[in-house]
């Protein structure tokens, strides 16, 4: 079964430091792998998205993040963070076939210092 | 390019009572899903719509919940009766799909329900 782990439920950075959320998955095949992000109350906006390819994804927002199937992660990094990142951040996979159904992670919870 | 669309906003009922949200996808997107997002937690699926026929009502409390796609465009879901564990935001989203696969879901701004 799918199942999507997000070790850190809050994380607490500088503004201008480096950030790396984290996100661990379960899945039987090559998932698609995605990132998303939740202002307060907001739906939630793609950062971005792995489908195949080259292991290194960039996102919005100068966000990126690698897939690394030998450990099964999916984590998420910007090299200077911006008080305007703090949000909620969602890490999912999703069926590469069948119903294409996601499956979300808890949640970190991102706060910038100033 | 529009995004997806829902209403209301908010709501606020008492237990017991009925009540329903709208959704209106991203054009030209077959694929349309209802998830339940509790404070605290990542969003949970509860239908997922492809075209007007249900993909997957798994996880819908179809005792209470019910929704509908009759047109294959907009949506509705509808919680009849209402409980305090209903209390919870309710977001849409929409993905294109071709032959090749369902891509990328893209997401409403929410309905943020409390049941009082």
């Amino acid at each position: 079964a799918q199942s999507v782990t997000q070790p850190d439920i809050h994380i607490t950075v500088s503004e201008g430091a480096s950030l790396e959320l984290r996100c661990n998955y379960s899945y039987g095949a090559t998932p698609y792998l995605f990132w998303y992000v939740q202002s307060p109350g907001q739906g939630l906006q793609l950062l971005l998205k792995y489908f195949s390819g080259d292991t290194l994804v960039q996102g919005i927002k100068g966000f990126e993040a690698e897939f690394k199937r030998s450990q099964s992660s999916f984590n998420l990094r910007k090299p200077s963070v911006h008080w305007s990142d703090a949000a909620e951040y969602f890490c999912a996979v999703g069926a590469a076939s069948g119903t294409y159904k996601y499956i979300f992670g808890t949640g970190t919870r991102l706060k910038v210092l100033a | 390019e529009a995004g997806v669309a829902q209403s209301p906003r908010y709501k606020i009922i008492e237990k017991r009572q009925s009540v329903a949200f709208w959704c209106n996808p991203i054009s030209g997107h077959a694929t349309l899903y209802w998830y339940q997002q509790i404070l605290g937690q990542g969003p949970k699926l509860l239908i997922q719509f492809q075209n007007n026929g249900v993909v997957d009502d798994s996880q819908l409390p179809k005792d209470r919940f019910s929704a509908e796609r009759l047109k294959g465009v907009d949506s509705t879901l509808k919680i009849q009766p209402a409980k305090l564990e209903d209390s919870a935001v309710y977001l849409c989203a929409s993905s294109f799909t071709s032959g090749r696969g369902t891509y990328e879901q893209y997401f409403g701004p929410g309905t943020r329900l409390t049941v009082t």
